[in-house]
């Protein structure tokens, strides 16, 4: 039974479509991370949620929108897809200790 | 500012040879220090964690860590690199007092000659 569960593992999409990323854990964690690794493979933290609350938000264009429907779901969902939004996309969460993330397998977002 | 660097983009090592890995911290308290690990196509997995005490720390897959907070740094070691150590490895740090906001370094890329 996968702790953290990311749906779908690849998305090929077109320039100007909208699309939406889904995570569901199963752990009973209160906190809800996405993050984005680029082809660099640098990691950089986009949004949290924290009991349905959004707690940390980055950075980030306003075509991202996450939404969480219940503690244990947090989606991602993007309009208007740019090349520069090819990334993997990482899900993760937490309980309300430091520490003790658990990633997703993440999604391969490739726009084209 | 704060950051956290992992100054080798790529290492090279012989299967079997000890493996060091740099990661130093720019912070003005010191922060939780991990390390995570991420096989190709696959997500992170986290080898071990530093909040306080013994500065050495042990984690999986043989894996440990020195904390040396007159270095600001937090390095990884393996004694003994098998292939399936291939990965990229990243440093990563939740601030003290900043909740739980994890911060990744650049990341390490290793890879293992037979």
């Amino acid at each position: 039974d996968t702790a953290v569960s990311q749906t779908p593992k690849y998305l090929v999409t077109q320039m100007g479509n909208d699309k939406s990323i889904k995570c569901e854990q199963n752990l009973g964690h209160d906190t809800m991370y996405w993050y984005k690794q680029d082809s660099k493979k640098f990691l950089k933290i986009m949004f949290s949620y924290n009991n349905k609350e959004l707690i940390i938000n980055e950075t980030v264009p306003n075509r991202f929108s996450p939404k969480s429907p219940d503690k244990a779901h947090l989606n991602l969902h993007i309009n208007s897809l740019e090349l520069g939004d090819s990334a993997v996309y990482f899900c993760a969460s937490s309980p309300d200790e430091v520490g003790g993330y658990t990633f997703g397998s993440g999604t391969r977002l490739t726009v084209v | 500012a704060q950051s956290v660097t992992q100054p080798d983009i790529h290492i090279t090592v012989s299967e079997g040879a000890s493996l060091e890995l740099r990661c130093n911290y720019s912070y003005g308290a010191t922060p939780y220090l991990f390390w995570y690990v991420q096989s190709p196509g696959q997500g992170l997995q986290l080898l071990l964690k530093y909040f306080s005490g013994d500065t050495l720390v042990q984690g999986i897959k043989g894996f440990e860590a020195e904390f040396k907070r007159s270095q600001s740094s937090f390095n990884l070691r393996k004694p003994s690199v098998h292939w399936s150590d291939a990965a990229e490895y990243f440093c990563a740090v939740v601030p003290t007092g900043g909740g739980n906001k994890l911060t990744f370094g650049t990341g390490t890329q290793l890879k293992v000659e037979l």
